[in-house]
């Protein structure tokens, strides 16, 4: 049980570049969710998913775009890379909340710099 | 606008003593919260939580405290022990419209415990 997974770990980009950060959890969650945590800032939802094909901006939407094709895969897109774009990307997956307060589960995050 | 914040950036305790990690909220909505703690290069992990309706919570060293008419709460960790030195990240809940968790991050405390 590897809970959630992120790749790669590490990303060097230039200004302009695209690049797909892919996050795969096995928990069998419905929901999943991109954060980015720059410093003083804490962390900021980017998009979230409630279900496969089904997704949905959160607080940073811009400059991001993000598919759940699979329940298991939430992948998050940046189709031309800008330096305000350098962060730490986490994922996260949680369980349905129907019944309270359900734990989100985070990946070990994604260093992005763009230059 | 941040609606919820941590104003102390770092924090030292010495080990053996009790750890305050203190946090405010603007929203009356948010119906939970909640503290985790990350370490260096890895993802946020659960600490704690604590429903809007209660006013304290505890789980062995770990207590949240809630007081909703200063929309305050606060961690306590006692006692303190060199492990617990990491950043600790409140977190308020709220369920989006299709139903799932939406967490707002305040910015972190770090927390250096002295041996």
């Amino acid at each position: 049980n590897a809970g959630v997974t992120q790749t790669p770990k590490f990303r060097v980009l230039k200004t302009g570049q695209s690049m797909t950060l892919l996050c795969a959890q096995d928990m069998n969650h419905e929901y999943m969710y991109w954060y980015r945590q720059d410093p003083g800032m804490g962390l900021r939802l980017i998009h979230y998913s409630v279900g496969e094909g089904t997704t949905a901006k959160g607080e940073v939407p811009d400059g991001y775009n993000v598919s759940r094709l699979k329940k298991q895969n939430f992948l998050l897109g940046l189709e031309s890379a800008a330096p305000s774009q350098t962060s730490v990307y986490f994922c996260a997956s949680s369980y349905d909340r129907t019944s309270g307060w359900s734990e989100q589960f985070f990946g070990p995050g994604t260093r992005l710099t763009v230059l | 606008d941040q609606q919820v914040k941590q104003n102390s950036p770092s924090l030292s305790v010495q080990e053996g003593r009790i750890s305050i990690l203190n946090c405010d909220y603007t929203n009356s909505m948010f119906d939970y919260f909640l503290w985790y703690k990350k370490y260096p290069a890895e993802g946020p992990t659960f600490l704690i939580s604590i429903s809007s309706i209660k006013d304290k919570n505890e789980d062995g060293r770990f207590t949240v405290f809630l007081n909703k008419s200063a929309k305050h709460l606060s961690l306590h960790i006692v006692p303190s022990q060199p492990g617990d030195s990491a950043v600790y990240f409140c977190a308020a809940s709220s369920i989006s419209n299709f139903g799932n968790e939406k967490l707002t991050f305040g910015t972190g405390t770090r927390l250096t415990i002295i041996p």
